[in-house]
């Protein structure tokens, strides 16, 4: 069974820092891998979808990677901002016909203080 | 452009009552769709997946239930609601396998 991890669990940082979220993952066949943040009471916004094919994918000062051999997932956030408070989610995905799961992490609660 | 509503925001209700959460997806059409729950300190949880209308499979025996009666419409039931059936619930919709996962705001449920 495929098992996702998201270390640490929480992160303060002073604002205008690059910061690493890590998410590890078990079993290294994956189809693809998501990034989300959650803010609190609110659903998931979808960050970086990044395929098994690809090794990474940018949004504005977000850069997710990607390396499946290693079973391992960063996001970095560049210059950070109070604004990027919130928990971010990892999902990995299975290739079809393997079931309809989303196997998330719980998740890295982030601080950015001003 | 796509977008996904979810409601209510919050509901308050007693022990026994029935359940009904609506989710709608608006731009697209034949999207996969999902509900999860979400508890406190707790990962995500698959409750149902539909790949099409009528089409409902379910990931965790409990007393709750979805139907899909319209393409772009997903529900959520239950005929007599637990103590335990508390959570954050959360529908989510995707294009296709590979396409990203979409999520509506949530309801909490409060079981009273």
């Amino acid at each position: 069974k495929q098992e996702v991890t998201q270390i640490p669990a929480a992160l303060s940082v002073p604002e205008g820092e690059n910061l690493v979220l890590n998410c590890s993952f078990t079993d290294s066949a994956i189809y693809n891998l998501q990034w989300f943040r959650q803010d609190p009471g609110k659903g998931l916004t979808s960050l970086l979808l990044i395929q098994s094919s690809q090794r990474e994918q940018t949004s504005g000062r977000l850069n997710a990677s990607l390396d499946k051999s290693s079973g391992r997932s960063t996001l970095y956030i560049a210059a950070s901002q109070p604004g990027d408070s919130a928990t971010y989610l990892c999902a990995v995905r299975l290739p079809p016909n393997t079931g309809n799961q989303f196997y998330f992490g719980t998740g890295t609660s982030l601080t950015v203080i001003p | 452009s796509q977008t996904i509503h979810q409601w209510p925001a919050t509901l308050v209700q007693p022990v026994g009552s029935p359940l009904s959460l609506e989710c709608t997806v608006e731009g697209t059409s034949n999207p996969n769709l999902y509900w999860y729950r979400q508890a406190a300190g707790r990962g995500l949880q698959l409750l149902f997946y539909s790949v099409g209308i009528g089409q409902i499979s379910s990931e965790v025996p409990q007393n709750l239930s979805a139907s899909r009666p319209q393409d772009r419409q997903f529900i959520l039931s239950s005929k007599k609601l637990l103590l335990s059936d508390s959570g954050f619930y959360l529908c989510a919709w995707q294009a296709s396998y590979n396409s990203p996962l979409h999520f509506g705001n949530g309801t909490r449920l409060t079981v009273t």
